[in-house]
């Protein structure tokens, strides 16, 4: 089956830093979303981005689809951003293939 | 309602009891999804229901789990005899059968095996 990975596992940041979070796959794929897990277990949507470009708020994302990889951009972080981000492609009838995520921590 | 509703919340119980999980999918999304979270882990996809054709259950851990949906409504995903290493989160989604649309996520059920 097609393998997803992200970098970097763990992301320790202040405040008000940048980030950029990296998602690899291995196959083509017609679907890729990003997502952020709160601290209370909440999975909620960031993207639905199978290739381009996106953004929304302080947040963007961009897939390059013939080259396996999407990264998710995160510009003047706050504490509430904090969470585990998670990229997962694939989806019909043999569901998303999730990587494993990118644990971030925004310290004030 | 807006969103995907799963129900319960948490539960906690003992080893070896019957445990039934529900989940409301968005009206009118034809898919519907089953995904368990082990702490600390990704998503591990489980089974898909799609209209009224008969799901791939290949997906499904082991032969204690089981899942049902009527229609494009309501999914209840059963595991018997319960054993700790079944403890997690088990999350639910819908979906519309659009390729240029996204899945949608519940907020789990958190199942807590003693």
């Amino acid at each position: 089956g097609i393998q997803v990975e992200q970098s970097p596992p763990d992301l320790i940041l202040q405040e008000g830093a940048n980030s950029t979070l990296r998602c690899n796959f291995s196959d083509s794929v017609n679907n890729l979303q990003w997502f952020h897990q709160n601290p209370w277990g909440q999975l909620i949507n960031l993207f639905y981005i199978p290739s381009g470009t996106k953004q929304n708020g302080r947040l963007s994302a961009t897939t390059v689809a013939t080259e396996r990889y999407s990264l998710l951009y995160i510009s003047s972080s706050q504490t509430t951003d904090s969470g585990v981000y998670f990229c997962a492609v694939g989806g019909g009838a043999d569901g998303l293939t999730f990587g494993k995520g990118t644990h971030l921590i925004i310290q004030p | 309602g807006a969103g995907v509703s799963q129900s319960p919340s948490n539960k906690v119980t003992e080893k070896g009891k019957d445990v039934e999980l529900r989940c409301d999918p968005i009206s009118g999304h034809t898919a519907l999804y089953w995904y368990r979270q082990r702490l600390g882990q990704g998503l591990e996809f489980l089974i898909y229901f799609q209209g009224n054709s008969a799901p791939d259950k290949s997906g499904l851990p082991s032969d204690r789990f089981s899942a049902e949906r009527t229609g494009e409504s309501v999914s209840t995903l059963t595991i018997q005899r319960t054993q700790q290493e079944d403890s997690a989160v088990y999350l639910c989604a819908s979906w519309p059968g659009l390729w240029n649309q996204p899945q949608h996520f519940g907020d789990g059920t958190r199942l807590s095996i003693l």
